[in-house]
């Protein structure tokens, strides 16, 4: 199985401020077939479900703010939030996709500074 | 609006039985494949199974192989997850979600989540 490691586990940063969060791969999740990283990103606020925030490694799904951005290739990733406002308090978690079964990251607590 | 709602789960004693489901609505359910995801209390996610748009193929995580069983009803709109010789380690909030992909296609990520079902295997 791909395991997939997220740092840090927690991070605060204050309100209209960066965030950064990373992602690693045991892995590479590239296919050279449609030259496509196989990798998600999601949002989990407390007592909700996840939230798809960005797949293909940096294609925004649908009504995404877009102070949501994904970037990397290969065995590493980032989430970046260029703007933190106070609803993104969340768990983010990323997962790969590019073989069974598919396997997420432990999630990294997002709060505010 | 699109919609997945899980029922089913409960407490039950290790050893036991509990059958999920899952009501879609909103979309053509049997255009999609699906899956159940797991989150153990304090836990990241953890995919359990998928089921292709007809049923015709199944797959599992290897902590759950032989003892829990995906399935659908296309002409009711509905996912199952049966689940057997339940451990401990099997308590959880289970989601069931809608691959992102419509078919032909499917890639093992989720755009569409319920709001999940508390599973607690306890004596």
């Amino acid at each position: 199985d791909i395991v997939m490691t997220q740092s840090p586990d927690s991070l605060a940063v204050s309100l209209g401020e960066r965030a950064t969060i990373n992602c690693k791969s045991s892995q590479s999740v590239f296919s050279s077939s449609n030259n496509k990283n196989f990798l998600a990103w999601y949002q989990q606020k407390p007592g909700q479900p996840p939230k798809l925030l960005i797949y293909w490694a940096s294609t925004r799904e649908s009504g995404v703010p877009d102070r949501f951005s994904g970037s990397g290739s290969g065995t590493d990733f980032t989430l970046t939030i260029s703007s933190l406002q106070a609803e993104d308090v969340a768990v983010y978690s990323c997962q790969q996709y590019s073989s069974t079964p598919p396997t997420f990251g432990q999630g990294t607590k997002l709060e505010i500074k | 609006q699109v919609q997945l709602v899980e029922s089913g789960g409960g407490v039950v004693q290790p050893g036991g039985s509990l059958r999920l489901s899952c009501a879609a609505s909103g979309f053509t359910f049997r255009s999609y494949v699906m899956h159940w995801v797991r989150q153990a209390p304090g836990k990241g996610l953890e995919w359990v199974a998928f089921i292709r748009y007809d049923g015709s193929n199944k797959y599992y995580t290897d902590s759950v192989k032989g003892r829990f069983t995906i399935s659908r009803d296309n002409s009711k709109n509905t996912l199952y997850l049966q689940m057997n010789s339940l451990r401990a380690e099997d308590t959880a909030v289970y989601y069931c979600a809608k691959d992102k992909a419509a078919r032909p296609h499917y890639y093992y990520y989720m755009d569409v989540w319920g709001k999940g079902t508390t599973v607690t295997v306890s004596s």
